[in-house]
C-alpha cells in the first residue's frame, strides 16, 4: 500500500536554529498537509497546500513557518527560528483530492526536539 | 465542523467486538462521519467514513443512527494491535483541502 514518507524520524536542534522537515507524499495525491502533536496533547492542524499554494492555515502557522514543494515529489515544512515550544511530533499527510473517500494518509512523523 | 463527544477510555477483551460510540448531535446534512485511529504516537490512520448508511470495510463497521446524531465504530474481533486512540470526526466531504479537527478521542485498550 502506498505510504507517506517522512524524514528524519527524529531531529534535535538548538533553539533559534532553522529546521526543515521533509515529506514525500503519495505520488498521485494533490493535497498536502502538516499537522503537529505536542506530547500528551491533541493532533493539531497546521497547513494545507494545493496547486503550489497554501489553501488553509491555522493560527499556529505564523511567520516562523513556511511550506514548499520544491520538486515533483517532496513537500517540506521549514521553521525559521525554533523555540522550545516547537518541540512536537510533526505529521505530514496527503490526499487525492476533493471527495477523498479514504481521507488522508499520514506519515509516521518526525519528532522534533528543541533544546 | 460539528462537535463530537466520545468516552475518554474503553477496555475490550481480545477476540471480542469493540464498540466505540460517538455523539454528534449537531451534525449537518452534508457532513460525513470519519473515524481515524492513532497507535502510540504514530501518524493517524484512516479507518472508515459514512454519511447515513451503515458502512463496512476490511477494518471495521460503522453504524450511524437514523437521525445521524450518533454513531458506533465496531471492530468485530479486536486484537492487541487495535489498542489505540480512536477519533470520531465530522466534516463535509469534498473539502479535502481543509483541516481535520481532532478531539481527545477514545483510548481503547485491548486486553489479553
Amino acid at each position: 500500500e502506498p505510504e507517506v514518507t517522512q524524514t528524519p524520524s527524529h531531529q534535535v536542534t538548538q533553539m533559534g536554529q532553522e529546521v526543515i522537515l521533509r515529506c514525500v507524499p503519495i505520488s498521485n495525491h494533490l493535497y498536502f498537509y502538516w499537522y503537529r502533536q505536542i506530547l500528551g496533547q491533541k493532533v493539531e492542524f497546521l497547513v494545507s497546500f494545493y496547486n503550489n499554494e497554501i489553501s488553509e492555515k491555522s493560527e499556529i502557522f505564523d511567520d516562523q513557518f513556511s511550506v514548499e514543494r520544491p520538486d515533483g515529489s517532496n513537500f517540506t515544512l521549514k521553521i525559521r527560528s525554533t523555540k522550545l515550544e516547537d518541540s512536537a511530533m510533526y505529521f505530514c499527510a496527503s490526499s487525492v483530492g476533493p471527495g477523498a473517500g479514504k481521507g488522508y494518509t499520514f506519515g509516521s512523523g518526525t519528532r522534533l526536539t528543541v533544546v | 465542523d460539528a462537535k463530537t463527544t466520545q468516552p475518554t477510555s474503553m477496555d475490550c477483551a481480545e477476540g471480542r467486538a469493540a464498540n466505540l460510540p460517538c455523539n454528534h448531535s449537531t451534525i449537518s446534512g452534508n457532513e460525513y462521519v470519519y473515524w481515524y485511529r492513532q497507535i502510540h504516537s504514530q501518524g493517524p490512520q484512516y479507518i472508515i467514513h459514512g454519511l447515513k448508511n451503515n458502512e463496512t470495510n476490511e477494518m471495521a463497521s460503522l453504524i450511524i443512527t437514523e437521525d445521524r446524531k450518533s454513531s458506533t465504530l465496531i471492530l468485530p474481533h479486536a486484537t492487541l494491535r487495535d489498542t489505540a486512540v480512536y477519533y470520531c470526526i465530522v466534516r463535509v466531504a469534498g473539502t479535502s483541502g481543509s483541516r481535520l479537527t481532532f478531539g481527545e478521542g477514545t483510548q481503547l485498550t485491548v486486553n489479553p
